[in-house]
């Protein structure tokens, strides 16, 4: 049963466009949809994250978009850089339980 | 500097063999996770403890155990390795609560690649 849908599996990007990742949740409880990013050998690490209360939230490069209606959440990479490549995962949390649930990951690959 | 460390980065264990994998974070976390990675299932949840000697079963936690003896120390057993147990292992750490109305960070290891033969 996965409750956090992830696409596309992978991803390939030319230097300086916008990389977008889509995640479609089912549980309503779900509060907490965070963003993390994987490089190669290296554990995941948050990258940012966005309760359903704001449609959207930017740090530098990084937007998530949020549809409650929809049930859908994305993220977006703008100007992606070869540095970007890595994987991403989006997740999922109720409120009062701190468990993620993490959609299956995205490996994208920015061309230079 | 925030640090979650794996006693293993690459282990190699035969079937039915006891197999422990340990954790241990320096930044006083209330929470410490377990979770498995494989290709294309992501990233899924064994068992989570929110405090000394407490813990709670994830997602799969068949095959499966678990031991919190001391805060910063959180171990993975698998009681008797199977092949389809070969995968990457992460822990993770965490504060416990929300900061901001955002549940805090976790962090997590480098990870352990165990394959069962």
């Amino acid at each position: 049963q996965q409750q956090v849908k992830q696409s596309p599996q992978s991803l390939i990007v030319q230097k300086g466009g916008i990389s977008i990742i889509n995640c479609a949740y089912e549980n309503t409880a779900f509060d907490y949809f965070p963003w993390y990013q994987q490089f190669p050998g290296k554990g995941p690490a948050l990258l940012i994250a966005i309760r359903p209360d704001v449609s959207e939230k930017k740090e530098g490069r990084f937007t998530i978009s949020f549809n409650k209606s929809a049930k859908q959440f994305s993220l977006h990479i703008m100007d992606s850089q070869p540095g970007d490549s890595a994987t991403y995962f989006c997740a999922a949390s109720a409120s009062n339980t701190g468990k993620l649930i993490f959609g299956q990951g995205t490996t994208l690959q920015v061309k230079p | 500097d925030v640090k979650v460390t794996q006693s293993s980065r690459y282990l190699v264990k035969r079937t039915g063999e006891k197999v422990f994998l340990e954790c241990v974070q320096d930044m006083d976390h209330e929470n410490m996770f377990w979770y498995r990675q494989d290709p294309g299932l992501g990233l899924r949840l064994i068992y989570f403890s929110y405090d000394v000697k407490m813990k709670e079963k994830g997602d799969i936690p068949e095959g499966y155990s678990v031991s919190r003896e001391k805060k910063e120390r959180f171990s993975l057993i698998l009681e008797s390795a199977s092949t389809n147990q070969t995968s990457m292992y992460l822990c993770a750490s965490s504060l416990w609560g929300l900061a901001g109305g955002l549940w805090y960070e976790q962090y997590f290891g480098p990870g352990t690649r165990l394959t069962v033969t």
